[in-house]
């Protein structure tokens, strides 16, 4: 079983749809979750990032955990054609020199 | 957000020469750099973890020899393909933080063509 499990995609929304990503994780030492945004071509952007369960809100993204089921999401709001892109989960095991361990990544496409 | 530059964003180079990669935090201390490389459609595999002043820690399978990582200081951490070959062709992407749990933050990727 893989450290971090994330949901294949690809996924495909009309425009001011809301979407929810998912994550889940096995290793119950991670304790950071981020989620990234990956345009084609180039480098992951730093989306959110949170430490404690629950739920943590900026703009129209909101991410949401919840360690006593290791399970992690991202909600978007009134999705908007330029949130077309990858989406990452990553987590950091403080324990294992703090590396990122990143889901595979689920590819989002929002139909104008 | 911290602001990680990456230097350059495509590189075409010949078989057999070698090619540097720089990332550079502008903004904040990088105490930790880490390099990956990523295929097309595929998730960040992580190549090397390097901390200032520190030799880089590979990751199983990543010939270090091949892909030569120096961190020098707290904001310049450079990764060099050497004797490249067509299989290199990939997409490299590094990554800075400045502490043990705190964010990273990406550069915007290098685009490696070995012809």
């Amino acid at each position: 079983q893989k450290e971090v499990e994330q949901d294949p995609g690809p996924l495909s929304v009309p425009e001011g749809a809301i979407v929810s990503l998912n994550c889940t994780y096995s290793n119950s030492a991670f304790q950071y979750f981020m989620w990234y945004r990956q345009y084609s071509r180039k480098g992951p952007e730093l989306l959110m990032y949170t430490y404690s369960s629950g739920n943590k809100e900026d703009g129209r993204f909101t991410a949401q955990v919840d360690k006593s089921s290791k399970y992690i999401s991202l909600f978007i709001r009134d999705s908007q054609p330029s949130d077309s892109a990858t989406y990452l989960c990553a987590m950091i095991d403080t324990g294992a020199n703090s590396k990122l361990t990143f889901g595979k990544g689920i590819t989002l496409s929002v139909r104008p | 957000g911290a602001v990680v530059s990456q230097h350059p964003s495509r590189v075409i180079c010949k078989s057999g020469t070698s090619v540097k990669i720089e990332c550079r935090s502008l903004d904040f201390q990088a105490t930790t750099m880490f390099w990956y490389r990523q295929f097309p459609k595929q998730s960040l595999m992580l190549m090397a973890t390097s901390n200032e002043g520190s030799k880089a820690t590979y990751e199983q399978g990543v010939e270090k020899d091949k892909f030569l990582i120096n961190h020098a200081s707290l904001t310049l951490s450079t990764l060099t393909v050497t004797s490249a070959h067509p299989e290199d062709s990939s997409f490299y992407i590094c990554s800075a933080r400045s502490g043990g749990a705190s964010r990273a933050f990406f550069g915007q990727g290098t685009r490696l063509t070995v012809v």
